[in-house]
């Protein structure tokens, strides 16, 4: 079973959508990553957070520490927002970043 | 502000010949420094991280290696690439763990 899981590995919505894109984990962790890759590859990070709420114009990411889980949510979706989601967590000892798989959102017209 | 560069951008090399990738940061010392490969429709594969000058942890086997040879300078090399090396490169940094994790442009590398 892999560290972090993602859901769905898939995803197609219609423009002006609500998304959200779930994130579970099974390690202690310092922090949680929201990453966006576009299709030439380039990687932004979204998100980090520890607790709690974060918003970024449409964008909103949860954490539920306790529950060891966290969603991507995305308001009013609209075709550029169209790309790769990848959730990540720095473990909670060491330097490492554990990644999801990643959930490709296409966002149609 | 910080910025992080790699290059190259896009690489062809044959099978058995050397590699190497080059990522350096601006903005920022004593950076957390990280090199991931991302193989064809996989997730990201954490290869080499490094807290310091000379530091480096390697986290899978490999035919590659990695150096930092100054402090916001962090090289991905190998000596003779197999087909398997081929995917996409990414370096990237961050202040300390659990802080906000920046990447480079990636390169991409196709083993023929």
């Amino acid at each position: 079973k892999n560290e972090v899981e993602q859901s769905p590995q898939n995803l197609t919505a219609q423009e002006g959508e609500f998304i959200t894109i779930n994130c579970s984990y099974s390690v202690g962790i310092s922090a949680l990553h929201w990453l966006q890759q576009h299709p030439g590859g380039g990687i932004v990070s979204l998100f980090m957070l520890s607790s709690g709420k974060k918003k970024h114009g449409r964008l909103i990411a949860t954490i539920n520490i306790q529950e060891k889980h966290s969603s991507l949510h995305i308001t009013a979706s609209h075709p550029r927002d169209s790309a790769v989601y990848i959730c990540a967590v720095s473990m909670e000892y060491g330097n490492k970043l554990v990644f999801g798989a990643g959930t490709i959102l296409r966002v149609k017209s | 502000s910080q910025t992080i560069h790699q290059w190259p951008a896009t690489l062809v090399q044959p099978v058995g010949s050397p590699l190497s990738l080059e990522c350096t940061v601006e903005g920022t010392s004593n950076p957390n420094l990280y090199w991931y490969r991302q193989a064809a429709g996989r997730g990201l594969q954490l290869l080499f991280y490094s807290v310091g000058i000379g530091q480096i942890s390697s986290e899978v086997p490999q035919n590659l290696s990695a150096s930092r040879p100054q402090d916001r300078q962090f090289i991905l090399s190998s000596k003779k690439l197999l087909l398997s090396d081929s995917g996409f490169y990414l370096c990237a940094w961050s202040e300390d763990r659990g802080h906000t994790i920046y990447f480079g442009e990636g390169s991409w590398l196709t083993v023929v």
